[in-house]
């Protein structure tokens, strides 16, 4: 069983829906982050959560410990959101050990 | 700031031959990291470094693969010999103190 996972790993959206992804977790973590992977590879952090409820622009993400799950929504998507979300846990013993998810592929279309 | 440089672009080698990657953090961090992504096994930590120093580098594949830091703006990737399982895309990332971290654009490494 994997570490990380998350669901679902490919979405396509219509423009301006609402969308989630989630992430699970199955070890103690001291901080979880989402990643934001574009088709030409390049990679950006949007979040580092550890309790709690964060929002930046049209991206919300929240956690809940004692469940070790965390979501990432995208309110009205566009297409430039289409991109890989990658969920990714800093482990509790050593916060800088970070173990990635698998991905969620979305494609949002026009 | 010109964020996370890393060089080579792209590297194309044959088997058996030595490889290094490179990368600039960017000024002021004090943490580096290199990971690889392969389509089979996503993202993973190789290597970190906290002010020069490596801390972690469990997750170093195997001998082949070795990491230095010689000053704060500078660090390298080798690996000798290279084999086409290493094949992969190479990222490095720095940070400052616990903020976010910021990736570089990736060496993608085909070894034939």
């Amino acid at each position: 069983k994997n570490e990380v996972e998350q669901s679902p790993q490919n979405l396509t959206a219509q423009e301006g829906e609402f969308i989630t992804i989630n992430c699970s977790y199955s070890v103690g973590i001291s901080a979880l982050h989402w990643l934001q992977q574009h088709p030409g590879g390049g990679i950006v952090s949007l979040f580092m959560l550890s309790s709690g409820k964060k929002k930046h622009g049209r991206l919300i993400a929240t956690i809940n410990i004692q469940e070790k799950h965390s979501s990432l929504h995208i309110t009205a998507s566009h297409p430039r959101d289409s991109a890989v979300y990658i969920c990714a846990v800093g482990e509790k013993t050593s916060y800088d050990k970070v173990i990635f998810g698998p991905g969620t592929s979305l494609s949002v279309i026009p | 700031d010109a964020g996370v440089i890393q060089s080579p672009r792209h590297e194309v080698t044959e088997m058996g031959q030595e490889v290094t990657l490179r990368c600039k953090p960017i000024s002021g961090h004090d943490y580096l990291f290199w990971y690889r992504q392969t389509m089979m096994r996503g993202l993973e930590l190789l290597i970190y470094f906290n002010n020069n120093v490596p801390i972690d580098d469990s997750g170093m594949p195997e001998d082949r693969f070795s990491a230095k830091m010689p000053n704060a703006s500078f660090s390298t990737l080798k690996i000798q010999p290279s084999e086409p399982r290493d094949s992969a895309v190479y990222f490095c990332a720095s940070r400052s103190g616990a903020g976010e971290q910021f990736f570089g654009p990736g060496t993608r490494l085909t070894v034939l």
